[in-house]
């Protein structure tokens, strides 16, 4: 099974500023690595697939990148509405598809 | 609009059984892989099951001889029947597509099932 490792837990940020967010493979997973975020109550919402692709009506404010073991997905000029928990999926491998820990994206 | 409503949560005892149904709408249901994934209060998310357009199964280790899921393709709803249920089983049950090459891009608004005596 393929862990993914979530870095940091979590990231206090203020609006307008730049998010950088971590997802380690235990071991590859090519590009098959896809981001979700997640409010409060709410399901998950897929943000990037394929490491770098944005999933449709995903601002551009949005982008991923990595391949391989080590990605990043990369939130330029913070709204007050990303402020959340955010999960890296990897699909390369599977059964099982997994999920990393999460990153809690929190207002500073 | 893709819509996804899962229904058949609730308290059940260790041991017991529930069975949870997805109700999709607004896409040909048939043509889709449809995936289980749980979130334990508090916890991150969890892949459980997955079943594709011929009726093949796979699942986590977790609920493997304990989850069966399953599909209906004429009344586009998804199933998972639970059995032999217990207290970490406790979780938000969300019913999910499989859109290929992309990741789960669509996702009802969960269930939640309480494992507990």
């Amino acid at each position: 099974e393929i862990v993914l490792t979530q870095s940091p837990a979590t990231l206090s940020l203020s609006p307008g500023e730049r998010a950088t967010l971590s997802c380690r493979a235990s071991q590859s997973v090519s590009n098959y690595l896809a981001w979700y975020q997640q409010k409060p109550g709410q399901a998950p919402r897929l943000l990037i697939y394929d490491a770098s692709n944005r999933a449709t009506g995903i601002p551009a404010r949005f982008s991923g990148s990595g391949s391989g073991t080590d990605f990043t997905l990369t939130i330029t000029s913070l709204e007050p509405e990303d402020f959340a928990l955010y999960y890296c999926q990897q699909r390369y491998n599977w059964p099982p598809y997994t999920f990393g820990q999460g990153t809690k994206l929190e207002i500073k | 609009e893709v819509q996804l409503v899962e229904s058949g949560g609730g308290l059940v005892q260790p041991g017991g059984s529930l069975r949870l149904s997805c109700a999709a709408s607004g896409f040909t249901f048939g043509t889709y892989w449809m995936s289980w994934v749980r979130q334990a209060p508090g916890k991150g998310l969890e892949w459980v099951a997955n079943i594709n357009q011929a009726g093949n199964k796979y699942y986590v280790d977790s609920v493997k001889g304990r989850f069966t899921i399953s599909r209906d393709n004429a009344k586009n709803s998804l199933y998972l029947q639970m059995n032999s249920l217990r207290v970490e089983d406790t979780a938000v049950y969300y019913c999910a597509r499989e859109y290929t090459g992309w990741g789960f891009d669509s996702w009802g608004q969960g269930t939640l099932v309480t494992v507990s005596s």
